[in-house]
C-alpha cells in the first residue's frame, strides 16, 4: 500500500525558515517524481513544485510564487523528499501536500496519482 | 498565466447526473485531470488524462475534453460523492507550469 506521510509543519514567523519531510513507503522512491502541492485555509490547490527522480537527473521545478525561497530535495536511501521553506511570509500559511507524481519525467502531462494527509504550516508573528 | 476557470458549485439530486466544466484557452490541446476532495481529507485523483480512470474508481466517474471546456461527469450521484473536485494541467508557457482550477463545490440536493 503506498503511503505519503508529511511531517515538520508547525508555527513559524515571518522570514524564518522550515523543513518539511514527506516519508514514502509502499513503492519504489527512487523510481517517481515528488511533487509539493498546498492548499490555504479555505482556498483551492495551488502547486508548489516539484523534483524528478535520479533516472531523469533529479532536476526540480517551481511555481513563480516559492521561486528562490523553496526547495526541494530527495534522499532516495530514505524514501524521504524534502520540502525547504526560506523566507516564510505570512501568505505561506497552508496545509502541504506531498504527492507521488506520474510519469517519472514530469515534462508536460504529470498527474498526482497518490497523496498524503498534510502538514499544516502557519506563518504568523 | 494560464488560468482554468471552473463554476464554484454544482448541486444535483441523488440518483441524476452531474457535470462539473473547466475552462481554459484551447484546453483540448492539453491532458486534464481531476481530483476529489472530501472535507479535511487529501485530494484524491478521479479522472487522468482527460478519461482515464484509477483503479479503484467508479465507472460513474467519466471526463472528456474538446475545445476550450473540460468535463468532468459523475453519473447515477451518491451521497458520498459530494465533495470539492478541481481540474489540473499543465501550460508549459506560464510560470505556475501545473495550474489547478479553483475547485467546484458538488451539493448532493
Amino acid at each position: 500500500e503506498v503511503q505519503l506521510v508529511e511531517s515538520g509543519g508547525g508555527l513559524v514567523q515571518p522570514g524564518r525558515s522550515l523543513r518539511l519531510s514527506c516519508t514514502a513507503s509502499g513503492f519504489t522512491f527512487g523510481d517517481y517524481a515528488m511533487s509539493w502541492v498546498r492548499q490555504a485555509p479555505g482556498k483551492g490547490l495551488e502547486w508548489v513544485g516539484f523534483i524528478r527522480s535520479k533516472a531523469y537527473g533529479g532536476t526540480t521545478e517551481y511555481a513563480a510564487s516559492v521561486k528562490g525561497r523553496f526547495t526541494i530535495s530527495r534522499d532516495d536511501s530514505k524514501s524521504i523528499a524534502y520540502l525547504q521553506m526560506n523566507s516564510l511570509k505570512t501568505e505561506d500559511t497552508a496545509v502541504y501536500y506531498c504527492t507521488r507524481v506520474k510519469p517519472a519525467y514530469c515534462g508536460g502531462d504529470c498527474y498526482d496519482d497518490y497523496w498524503g494527509q498534510g502538514t499544516l504550516v502557519t506563518v504568523s508573528s | 498565466s494560464y488560468v482554468l476557470t471552473q463554476p464554484p458549485s454544482v448541486s444535483v439530486a441523488p440518483g441524476k447526473t452531474a457535470r462539473i466544466t473547466c475552462g481554459g484557452n484551447n484546453i483540448g490541446s492539453k491532458s486534464v485531470h481531476w481530483y476529489q476532495q472530501k472535507p479535511g481529507q487529501a485530494p484524491v485523483l478521479v479522472i487522468y488524462y482527460d478519461s482515464d480512470r484509477p483503479s479503484g474508481i467508479p465507472e460513474r466517474f467519466s471526463g472528456s475534453n474538446s475545445g476550450n471546456t473540460a468535463t468532468l461527469t459523475i453519473s447515477r450521484v451518491e451521497a458520498g460523492d459530494e465533495a470539492d473536485y478541481y481540474c489540473q494541467v499543465w501550460d508549459s508557457s506560464s510560470d505556475h507550469p501545473r495550474v489547478f482550477g479553483g475547485g467546484t463545490k458538488l451539493t448532493v440536493l
